[in-house]
């Protein structure tokens, strides 16, 4: 079946660092699967951080960016400079199908990541 | 943004039991999910539901648990009766749309936790 492998966490890391999480992924039923970055706030649901479905783009969002590689099946995810803010559980996820119900998304086990002042 | 609330947040409850866990998707929301989180594993996919159906569901989703969403009122995921191993927090999402691929965004609630005894 599908699956998808994260760094494993918890990451720490300074305000104004760098951050990246490294996401693969393996997808049996096709060959571009849409990919997804969720991050979950302390307390909250998870919510859709960036989404990219066609090979080769970049998606990004509030500073972060993921770049969807089919040739190393990657979409890891960066920040050039983190604020405390993004201290919360990412997670990669994919979605392999394309008929006309929806979507059962295949999760990493997520990246918890905490930043300090 | 849209909200999914999730209805209590930890339940417990004693081996062979009923529980129902509730789900409030967002308003105008048409497609509904559950999935299943084990402590230090992969979040996974249960099941999906549309206009009153059961539209996919995976080799988790037991004969002991049942969806409905009664007069547009709370998605639920019923378990009877629980086992231990269904002691995991259970995440509600919804989306507007379907399976058109990257379309459907899903929306998660805070999950649910549950503790079977």
């Amino acid at each position: 079946g599908d699956s998808v492998t994260q760094t494993e966490g918890p990451v720490t890391v300074s305000e104004s660092e760098s951050l990246i999480i490294n996401c693969t992924y393996s997808a049996t039923s096709i060959a571009y699967p849409n990919l997804f970055w969720y991050v979950r706030y302390p307390g909250e649901g998870l919510q859709l951080l960036l989404k990219v479905i066609t090979a080769g783009q970049k998606g990004s969002s509030r500073g972060f960016e993921a770049t969807y590689n089919k040739e190393t099946t990657s979409f890891h995810l960066q920040k050039a400079s983190v604020q405390e803010s993004d201290s919360a559980v990412y997670y990669c996820a994919l979605g392999d199908r394309v008929d006309n119900y929806a979507q059962g998304l295949t999760f990493g086990l997520g990246t918890r990541v905490s930043v300090f002042p | 943004g849209p909200k999914v609330l999730q209805i209590p947040s930890h339940q417990i409850i004693d081996m062979g039991q009923m529980v129902t866990l509730n789900c409030d998707p967002v308003s105008n929301h048409l497609y509904f999910y559950w999935y299943k989180q084990i402590l230090g594993q992969q979040m996974e996919f249960l099941v999906n539901f549309y206009n009153g159906k059961v539209m996919e569901k995976s080799k988790l989703f037991k004969d002991q648990f049942s969806v409905e969403r009664p007069d547009g009122s709370y998605f639920t995921l019923k378990i009877q009766p629980t086992a231990l191993e269904d002691s995991a927090v259970y995440f509600c999402a919804s989306s507007l749309l379907g399976g058109a691929p990257g379309q459907n965004t899903l929306y998660f609630g805070a999950g649910t936790r549950l503790s079977v005894l």
